[in-house]
């Protein structure tokens, strides 16, 4: 068990509120990525993190936000959320190079957004 | 083109069959590769790393060809709860944050029929 959890795990909210999804790790793991998967576009990475305040955008970053203020914890916010980000959302970690590359993920949150 | 790419599938197979599958990368830098297996409504969880001179565990074998920059994954003895879908991951080796980047691929089914 890779000690990483997801908040929440199902969420319904309307279009145009904020939503934020935490990703928690006890492993101490450099690297935290948030990806969402939607039917016939598999994982795509959406932010991620290599280190406390240190992140950077992926491929479908318009519309998200993340912050990370500390090691254990990578939040992801929708700023105004839209039907487009109806989805499961998941967090994977990472340890850097001497750590190992396992990838390891979290159970995922599934968010509607109507 | 795609960075990492899969054959989609579905690969539909009875049980005790040999199915394998592959996954071809672009990018030669590539440093990192495994297989992931994601079953419905859950999280991908890590098959097996890939290594340069191939690998084995039980039933499943992982190849690595740097020269055609494509890695494999070969089930032997198919079971019916090796139904799920399978993912390729490549870590490329781009230096700095980039260290970071995962890509995957879009995932190839595999249902195994009695």
């Amino acid at each position: 068990d890779a000690g990483i959890t997801q908040s929440p795990r199902h969420k319904v909210t309307e279009t145009g509120t904020p939503v934020t999804l935490r990703c928690h790790q006890t492993e101490n793991h450099r690297y935290m990525y948030w990806y969402r998967q939607d039917p016939g576009h598999g994982l795509r990475l959406i932010h991620y993190s290599y280190g406390v305040k240190d992140t950077d955008k992926g491929e479908v970053s318009d519309g998200y936000s993340v912050s990370r203020s500390k090691t254990e914890d990578f939040l992801l916010t929708l700023e105004s959320a839209t039907s487009s980000q109806t989805s499961v959302y998941f967090c994977a970690i990472r340890g850097g190079q001497g750590r190992g590359n396992t990838i390891y993920f979290g159970e995922g949150s599934w968010l509607t957004v109507v | 083109r795609k960075e990492v790419e899969q054959d989609p599938g579905p690969f539909n197979v009875p049980e005790g069959a040999t199915v394998a599958f592959n996954c071809t990368y672009s990018n030669s830098a590539s440093q990192s590769f495994f297989w992931y297996r994601q079953d419905c409504r859950k999280e991908p969880k890590l098959l097996m790393s890939v290594y340069s001179s191939g690998n084995e565990d039980g039933r499943f074998t992982a190849q690595l060809n740097r020269a055609s920059q494509y890695i494999s994954l070969l089930i032997r003895d198919s079971k019916l709860s090796d139904s799920a879908t399978y993912l390729c991951v490549v870590i490329f080796n781009a230096g700095g944050t980039s260290y970071g980047k995962l890509t995957f691929g879009q995932g190839t089914i595999l249902t195994v029929h009695p």
